[in-house]
């Protein structure tokens, strides 16, 4: 089974300072990635999504993210946060069509990103 | 608009209860999902359905019941069984359910908060 891990539960940062957020998941074959976020009150919007290609993937609002296969992780990067960026971070992973994974999309335990201005 | 709409926003439950909380898509998508959301574990899988009149369950499906006889919705009802009902329920849909292909991606409904009185 397949299975998603966020390092930090909490993050402070003030704005302008640089943002890494850390996700690693455990499951061997191909990999479809993602990253949601959730803004306070609002529902789950997809960020970023690798499939294929490039590893380094860049998203909305200025985050990118970069898939490095021999490490398992899927890391979030910012280089510079704004107060909007207030928000609970999920990191999510699909494994390969066909495989029991198929159509799961399991998500890691979330991170809280809290920027002072 | 188009989009995932979930009934009630909030509903209180006493013990022993059943109670059962809508999922309308208009999307035109082939696959749902009910996910439940709990602080500091992230979204947690109860069942998919890939197409109408077939579902599986996910991670946590114990206590929980679902149908899809239409295409646009799946509604999830929450049973006696289940132990801690307390929670917020997201639904989400997919084009289908392989998710590995670009493009393909999940989305979100507003949730539903649950509480048991």
């Amino acid at each position: 089974a397949q299975s998603v891990s966020q390092h930090n539960h909490h993050v402070i940062l003030s704005e302008a300072a640089s943002l890494e957020l850390g996700c690693n998941y455990s499951y061997g074959g191909t990999v479809n990635l993602f990253w949601y976020v959730q803004y306070p009150g609002q529902h789950l919007q997809l960020l970023l999504k690798y499939f294929s290609g490039d590893p380094l993937v860049k998203g909305i609002k200025g985050f990118e993210a970069e898939f490095i296969k021999s490490k398992f992780s899927f890391n979030l990067r910012k280089p510079s946060v704004q107060w909007s960026d207030t928000a609970e971070y999920f990191c999510a992973v699909n494994g390969d069509p066909g495989g029991t994974s198929y159509g799961k999309l399991t998500f890691g335990q979330g991170t809280i990103l809290t920027v002072h201005p | 608009d188009g989009g995932i709409t979930q009934s009630p926003k909030y509903l209180f439950r006493k013990e022993g209860q059943n109670v059962t909380l809508s999922c309308e898509q208009n999307l035109n998508h082939d696959a749902m999902y009910w996910y439940r959301q709990d602080p500091g574990q992230g979204l947690r899988l109860i069942y998919y359905s890939q197409i109408v009149n077939d579902f599986q369950k996910g991670d946590i499906a114990e206590g929980y019941s679902v149908s899809r006889e239409k295409k646009e919705s799946f509604p999830l009802t929450v049973t006696s069984a289940q132990k801690n009902p307390t929670a917020f329920y997201l639904c989400a849909s997919s084009p289908s359910p392989g998710l590995g292909f670009s493009g393909n991606t999940i989305y979100f409904g507003e949730g539903s908060w649950l509480t048991v009185v």
